[in-house]
């Protein structure tokens, strides 16, 4: 079964600064996809970028960037220029690709709660 | 313009009730789901839902069911509610079942 884990439970950063999550993954299949969620406290949960496994270009939305180091199995978020509407949780999910029948769905990280100090 | 709607936001009811939570997406997707994220934030998979075919999570009681009466819409049915069934559920939906799913505003159920 794929595992996904977040070893970091609370991270917190100065406005404007720049902070990465981390995030690695266990996982047998060489095609899947990573991404990164937001909830705020709004509950809603917001996609921040998606990686495919087999580009090895990383992801990059505006102030957000991955490192994906394949062989390591690592999946990590940077956010730069850190604004306090960042503040949230952040999940890390897994999804290997769908080639009919059996397990589906987003497996998620147990998440890593960012404060932005002011 | 809600892409992913659920009813209610806010659900508390007694143990041994039977309730339903709605979900409708106006996305055209394919594929619907159900995540239930417990006391601890941790979100799980329930179901997934993708042309009739439902893929039910081992873990999940039979005491949930979901029913799609069309593409659009996966409600989902709790009988016999119990204190531990109380959690944040999330209905979403993806195009098929390799990209991004959106998440509706999910539903806080509280079982006194």
């Amino acid at each position: 079964a794929q595992t996904v884990t977040q070893s970091q439970p609370e991270m917190s950063v100065q406005e404007a600064e720049t902070v990465t999550l981390s995030c690695t993954y266990d996982t047998s299949e060489s095609d899947y996809y990573l991404f990164w969620y937001k909830q705020p406290p709004s509950r809603q949960m917001i996609l921040v970028i998606r990686q495919e496994a087999y580009k090895q270009q990383n992801a990059t939305e505006n102030r957000f960037s991955v490192n994906f180091q394949k062989a390591a199995k690592s999946f990590s978020l940077k956010i730069s220029d850190s604004q306090l509407g960042d503040a949230a949780m952040y999940f890390c999910a897994y999804r290997i690709k769908y080639s009919g029948g059996g397990a589906d769905g987003l497996t998620f990280g147990k998440g890593t709660h960012l404060i932005i100090q002011p | 313009d809600t892409a992913v709607s659920q009813t209610p936001k806010y659900l508390v009811t007694q143990m041994g009730n039977d309730k339903s939570i709605k979900c409708e997406q106006n996305l055209g997707h394919d594929t619907m789901y159900w995540y239930k994220q417990d006391s601890k934030k941790f979100l799980k998979i329930m179901f997934s839902y993708n042309n009739k075919e439902l893929i039910i999570n081992e873990t999940v009681p039979n005491r949930f069911s979901p029913k799609s009466p069309d593409k659009a819409h996966l409600n989902l049915h709790i009988n016999s509610l119990e204190l531990g069934d109380s959690a944040v559920y999330f209905c979403a939906s993806s195009q098929d079942r390799e990209t991004e799913a959106f998440f509706g505003q999910g539903t806080r159920l509280t079982v006194v």
